[in-house]
């Protein structure tokens, strides 16, 4: 079975200094994983995915995420929050192979805000 | 500009009425879907549909059905509805691993 866990549901910072959001997940196959932020009243975006490249991605934003396999975790981080970071952000993982949507499993989400 | 529309963006119904969520995208893409997303538990799936003329359950598919009605659209239609449906959907599509989500709709049963 495949799942994600966003470890923390509320994350703040002060601008100008580094974000990480957590994510971890279990899959019985290589996942893909996506991270989508979603800010309010609106739709979602994506920010980064990994899909058995490169271990480190990067996205837009300036944000990037690393995938561990040993550590069955996805983070994503950016070095320095900015205002317009706040938003929610989703951690979302893919059975690898298949295209099917029904294998599209979203984390509850983080609430990052950005204090100025 | 190219990607998901959904209409309408917000809607009132009484509990028992009816009404369908339309979705059209302008990508080429094959498969479409439907999700509801509620506070605290992300987004689920309610429908999918992974290429034109074929849908299938998501997660959490009662109280709803579904019709790819060609390659571009694929409506959601609740029959009765249930004060449990009060929610904010999201249309997606996608064509391998790049999804795109239309910006919501934003439904309260009363």
């Amino acid at each position: 079975a495949q799942s994600v866990t966003q470890l923390d549901s509320h994350v703040s910072v002060s601008e100008g200094t580094p974000v990480l959001l957590r994510c971890n997940y279990s899959s019985s196959y290589s996942p893909s994983l996506f991270w989508y932020v979603q800010h309010p009243n609106k739709g979602l975006q994506l920010l980064l995915k990994y899909t058995s490249a490169a271990t480190l991605v990067k996205g837009i934003n300036g944000f990037e995420a690393e995938f561990k396999k040993s550590e069955t975790s996805f983070h994503l981080t950016k070095p320095s929050a900015h205002m317009s970071d706040a938003a929610e952000y989703f951690c979302v993982v893919t059975l690898e192979g298949q295209t099917g949507a029904n294998n599209l499993f979203f984390g509850t989400g983080t609430r990052l805000t950005v204090i100025p | 500009n190219a990607g998901v529309t959904q209409t309408p963006k917000f809607q009132v119904l009484k509990t028992g009425q009816s009404m369908t969520l339309q979705c059209a995208q302008d990508m080429n893409h094959n498969s479409m879907y439907w999700y509801r997303q509620d506070p605290g538990m992300g987004l689920r799936l309610i429908y999918y549909s992974a290429s034109e003329g074929t849908t299938d359950k998501g997660e959490v598919p009662n109280g709803y059905n579904v019709s790819r009605l060609n390659k571009r659209e694929f409506s959601l239609r609740l029959e009765s509805a249930a004060p449990s449906q009060t929610s904010v959907y999201f249309c997606a599509s996608s064509l391998g691993y790049g999804y795109t989500f239309g910006s919501g709709t934003r439904l309260t049963v009363v």
